[in-house]
């Protein structure tokens, strides 16, 4: 099992990104896949969750500015962003399961003018 | 949403054996969670599932010197027989419908 997150950068305010996740060793449709956030030298925060279901759900912090899909083809799952924050600064994990027994390595974004 | 509580700070000697405590809110006392490491400058990594029973299901890979127990709305992870690369910061998560919450994380240094 393995994922690998990419499509991380430097972004003025307001602009948009987005990340990828590739999955190997599982179908990322027949787990659930989240995106969590940590700041630098902050703690980790949930993002956004897509269920096996396709049912996505958000955390009230990105809600209306985040979406999460999948490509089943591409065994990729994804997080676009748009209007980005200052506040939105953060390494971006893709974690698998609701317990997230598998992370990637993490892709930084960098909101700054 | 549940609340989970963890002291920010542990510190434990090498050799020695270390409780690290994630308090659930009342309403959620009987949730599962799960305990994570991330040792600096990486990425979290899972180390185990912990139930109210006590019962845990760790990762792959995951050494024996950790464990997990329960008591009411309180989860552990025990460390046993500590060594330098456990100085990380653990987390504890948990769900509820359509939600995710972390605990704040404990920095445990290794003396």
């Amino acid at each position: 099992v393995q994922l690998v997150e990419s499509g991380g950068g430097l972004i003025q305010p307001g602009g948009s990104l987005r990340l990828s996740c590739a999955a190997s060793g599982f179908s990322v449709s027949s787990n659930d896949m989240s995106w969590v956030r940590q700041a630098p030298g902050k703690g980790l925060e949930w993002v956004s969750v897509m269920y096996t279901s396709g049912s996505p759900f958000y955390a009230d912090s990105v809600k209306g500015r985040f979406t999460i899909s999948r490509d089943i083809s591409k065994n990729t799952l994804y997080l676009q962003m748009n209007s980005l924050r200052t506040e939105d600064t953060a390494m971006y994990y893709c974690a698998r399961e609701v317990e997230f027994d598998y992370w990637g390595q993490g892709a930084l974004v960098t909101v700054s003018s | 949403q549940p609340v989970l509580t963890q002291s920010s700070s542990a510190s434990a000697s090498l050799g020695s054996s270390v409780n690290l405590t994630c308090t659930l809110s009342r309403r959620y006392s009987g949730h599962i969670i799960a305990w994570h490491q991330q040792q600096p400058g990486k990425a979290p990594r899972y180390l185990m599932k912990l139930e109210s029973s006590g019962t845990y299901k760790k990762g792959s890979g995951v050494p024996d010197r950790f464990s997990g127990s329960s008591s009411g709305a309180d989860r552990y992870l025990t460390i046993s027989n500590v060594q330098s690369e456990d100085e990380a910061d653990y987390y504890c998560e948990t769900w509820d419908t359509n939600t995710w919450v972390f605990g704040g994380g404990t920095m445990l240094t290794v003396l």
